[in-house]
């Protein structure tokens, strides 16, 4: 059964700083790897999808890697603003899609 | 909004009470998918649908009670809640090519009493 942790759990940074958001899985048969973001009470709102033969997506001031390999994501935003202010959920694909629990960012202004 | 339509947003109901979650999507995706999200929790994925027929059933109490008519609308049929099923729930469409990403639907907050 795929096992999907995120670290941390929250992460709370002035504005202007980089994020690092990690995820893990422990299967790395994957066809994929989806970012998802989430407001309070709200869906969940795609980021990037990440192909199991891809190393890295990019879009505007978001960059997922992936090391499939070793069974890892990571989400980067750079220059953080408060409208960044969510939980971002990773999501693996392995004919499934398994949730991490998320990070929890507040970036404060 | 996402191309995936929830509704209603929010539903309070009673233990007694039967009520319907729908979902539509006019994406064009053939799968359908109804995720359960408590407080603290992962999401858990409760049923998936692929071409109009259920393929998946994730060991979901028979209170809950999904439907899909066609590609395009799914429902989930409640009935006798518990307390502890109040949570927010969610749908997500996709093609079943798995190279595919998932949308989601804004979500039905539900709350039993």
């Amino acid at each position: 059964k795929q096992e999907v942790t995120q670290i941390p759990a929250a992460l709370s940074v002035p504005e202007g700083e980089n994020l690092v958001l990690n995820c893990s899985f422990t299967d790395s048969a994957i066809y994929n790897l989806q970012w998802f973001r989430q407001d309070p009470g709200k869906g969940l709102t795609s980021l990037l999808l990440i192909q199991s033969s891809q190393r890295e997506q990019t879009s505007g001031r978001l960059n997922a890697s992936l090391d499939k390999s070793s069974g890892r994501s990571t989400l980067y935003i750079a220059a953080s603003q408060p409208g960044d202010s969510a939980t971002y959920l990773c999501a693996v694909n392995d004919y499934k899609l398994s949730f991490g629990a998320g990070t929890t960012v507040t970036v404060r202004a | 909004e996402t191309g995936v339509t929830q509704t209603p947003r929010h539903l309070v109901m009673g233990m007694t009470n039967k009520k319907s979650l729908k979902c539509e999507q006019h994406l064009g995706h053939n799968a359908m998918y109804w995720y359960k999200q408590s407080a603290k929790k992962p999401l858990e994925l409760m049923f998936v649908y692929s071409l109009e027929e259920r393929v998946e059933n994730n060991s979901v109490p028979s209170r809950f009670s999904p439907e899909c008519p066609n590609s395009s609308h799914l429902f989930l049929h409640l009935h006798t809640l518990q307390p502890e099923d109040s949570a927010l729930y969610l749908c997500a469409s996709s093609q079943r090519d798995v190279t595919r990403g998932y949308t989601f639907g804004s979500g039905t907050r539900l709350t039993v009493v």
